[in-house]
This record gives C-alpha cells, sequence and structure tokens, in this order.
C-alpha cells in the first residue's frame, strides 16, 4: 500500500541554520504530495503542496520540489527563525478511498 | 481559523462516562475524518465518511461510534473508555480529490481517568 516515510526528530537548529526534513513516499499511482505544519496546542495546516512531477511547492520561505524519479518531497529553509519551531507532516493523497497517508512527523526545535 | 470547528477543545471524562465530540464545516466539502495523535502513533486515521457515507473504518474499536447526519457535521461518541484513549482527536475535511488539501480543526484533547 500507499505510505511516507520521513525523517526522524527531534530535530534542533540555531536560528538562521538552513533547513532540510527529507520525506521519501511509495505510491501504486501517482500521487499529489504535501506538507502540512503543526504548531502547538493546533490542528495541522497546509504548508505546501505539489500536484505534479517536478512542480515546486512554495510558501513562508520553505520550499519542496516533487521529484518523481527519487519518489521524494524534500522540505528545505534557507534560514529558519524561532517561530518555525513546530511539528512537520508530509503526506500524499491518490485520490481514491479519500485518503491522505501521512508520515509520523517531524519535530522541529530552532534556539534564539 | 481553517473553516473546521471542533467542540470541545478539552474533555475529561471517567471510564463509564459517555460523551461525544463535535466537528462541523461549512467549506462545502465531500470527505470528513476522524484522526487520533498520541505519543505513540502520531497521526492515526479512525474513520472517513464521505457524502454522508462511512468510507473507511480503521479497526477502531466499537467504544468509538462515529456519526455523520449531513456533509457538514460529524460527531465521535465515546463510551466505555479506557486511558490509554486519552490522545488528541482531530477532525479534517477535504474535497476528496487528489489535488486538494484536508482542512483540520484544532482538535479536542480527551483524557480518560
Amino acid at each position: 500500500g500507499d505510505s511516507v516515510t520521513q525523517m526522524e526528530g527531534p530535530v534542533t537548529l540555531s536560528e538562521e541554520a538552513f533547513l532540510t526534513i527529507n520525506c521519501t513516499y511509495t505510491a501504486t499511482g501517482y500521487p499529489s504530495l504535501f506538507w502540512y505544519v503543526q504548531y502547538p496546542g493546533e490542528g495541522l495546516q497546509l504548508l505546501l503542496k505539489a500536484t505534479k512531477a517536478d512542480d515546486k511547492g512554495s510558501n513562508k520561505g520553505f520550499e519542496a520540489t516533487y521529484r518523481k524519479e527519487t519518489t521524494s518531497f524534500h522540505l528545505e529553509k534557507g534560514s529558519v527563525q524561532v517561530s518555525d519551531s513546530a511539528v512537520y507532516f508530509c503526506a500524499l493523497s491518490e485520490g481514491r478511498d479519500d485518503k491522505i497517508i501521512f508520515g509520523k512527523g517531524t519535530r522541529l526545535h530552532i534556539l534564539p | 481559523e481553517t473553516g473546521v470547528t471542533q467542540t470541545p477543545r478539552h474533555l475529561v471524562m471517567g471510564m463509564t462516562n459517555k460523551k461525544s465530540l463535535k466537528c462541523e464545516q461549512h467549506l462545502g466539502h465531500n470527505a470528513m475524518y476522524w484522526y487520533k495523535q498520541s505519543a505513540k502513533k502520531p497521526l492515526e486515521l479512525m474513520f472517513v465518511y464521505n457524502f454522508k457515507e462511512q468510507t473507511e473504518n480503521n479497526s477502531v474499536p466499537s467504544r468509538f461510534s462515529p456519526e455523520c447526519p449531513n456533509s457538514s457535521h460529524l460527531f465521535l461518541h465515546l463510551h466505555t473508555l479506557q486511558p490509554e484513549d486519552s490522545a488528541l482527536y482531530l477532525c479534517a475535511s477535504s474535497q476528496g480529490d487528489r489535488d486538494t488539501e484536508a482542512f483540520f480543526g484544532q482538535g479536542t484533547r480527551l483524557t480518560v481517568v
């Protein structure tokens, strides 16, 4: 079945550091890919998405490129801020059975 | 504000109590979801409804009983829960298609004592 694997956390970085959170997927078809963010005490919210190969999703300085050849969708940011501290979830959807498949989440701590 | 509202935000209940969680969306979405989030299993899909019909029951114990009276409302009825059921319960909605994202409520923090 479909699945999403993302790097284990927690990830701890200093402010202004470069961030990469790895995400790879397996899918029987051609999914759309998503990154969600969950701030403390909140539900998940969409950070960015890409719906076809080589598309780049971007938002709030975060970027991720849909790489079909490596089945990856790694999240990057050039200079993180303390306010980026949160849990980040990679996800996919094939539009079948209304299912959205989530990774286990990566907790990010940014130190001032 | 995501357009998905969950009530209550916090709930403490005894193991013999019966309570219900409520979720409401007015985004015109077809699909609604219940997820359980705990330290052991970060995001666990429980139920999926599409046009009020249940399309997924992810082997959830019968002490959790979902209800979807219309496409805007979703309930999770709880009875005789166990302490290990303590978790954050998240509701979400979506169009159910490949390209559109899910919208999540803020969750209900449930504690079973």
